[in-house]
């Protein structure tokens, strides 16, 4: 089942603004990871944050994490035309065999 | 990173006929596949977790009857829609995870196959 909500569902920003995604959860995790697909294509793998950890960094994203509201953000900074995608956020439930719930996506466009 | 494929990409087929759709990983081996779909503008749904050399666990509401998922080796997973409909027309999306659990959670995905059933 689907447990995870993103918010917005769609974001237009000029190239250059800083996107910011939201995404919430419902259960406890293990660790909570950032997927980018553009259209009709896979899935590419963004960063992971664990339980444990607050904030971490990659290149131009920044993700948080605050397991007391069950929430994630990913920051993408200084946007380009090449980050026009979709975003989902992904939750790996704690025990079982780490099935992935995906959230419902963010489609972002970066305006030129 | 690792790397999986799909195969084919596209496919086209008639209503009634079953299509195969090939799931391999490239360059490691990977104990678990899932396989999951994707309706256009929606997120994707998990259909089932294959482990290699035993039986798919199928996500609830997905019929087993009817996504017939085979993992072989521990390079191949295999997922056939039998007797395809319409909406059966999806995108379908394998992934591949390296270890047992708790070892290695990063899922390698593949690049999709497009359905149509008209």
């Amino acid at each position: 089942s689907q447990q995870g909500e993103e918010d917005p569902q769609a974001l237009s920003i000029q190239e250059g603004e800083n996107a910011t995604m939201n995404c919430s959860y419902k259960t406890s995790i293990n660790n909570l990871q950032w997927y980018r697909q553009n259209s009709g294509r896979g899935l590419v793998h963004l960063i992971l944050i664990r339980s444990n950890e607050r904030e971490k960094h990659s290149g131009r994203l920044r993700v948080t994490l605050d397991t007391s509201k069950k929430s994630s953000s990913l920051l993408i900074t200084a946007s380009r035309a090449a980050d026009t995608a979709s975003y989902f956020c992904a939750t790996d439930g704690i025990g079982g065999a780490q099935k992935l719930v995906f959230g419902q996506g963010t489609r972002l466009t970066i305006n030129p | 990173g690792a790397v999986v494929s799909q195969h084919p990409s596209r496919v086209i087929c008639k209503s009634g006929t079953s299509v195969k759709i090939e799931c391999r990983s490239l360059d490691f081996q990977a104990t678990t596949m899932f396989w999951y779909r994707q309706f256009p503008k929606q997120s994707l749904m998990l259909m089932a977790t294959s482990n290699e050399g035993s039986k798919a666990t199928y996500e609830q509401g997905v019929e087993k009857d009817k996504f017939l998922i085979n993992h072989a080796s521990l390079t191949l997973s295999t997922l056939t829609v039998t007797s395809a409909h319409p909406e059966d027309s999806s995108f379908y999306i394998c992934s591949a995870r390296v270890g047992p659990n708790g070892v290695q959670v990063t899922q390698y995905f593949g690049p999709g196959t497009r359905l149509l059933v008209l």
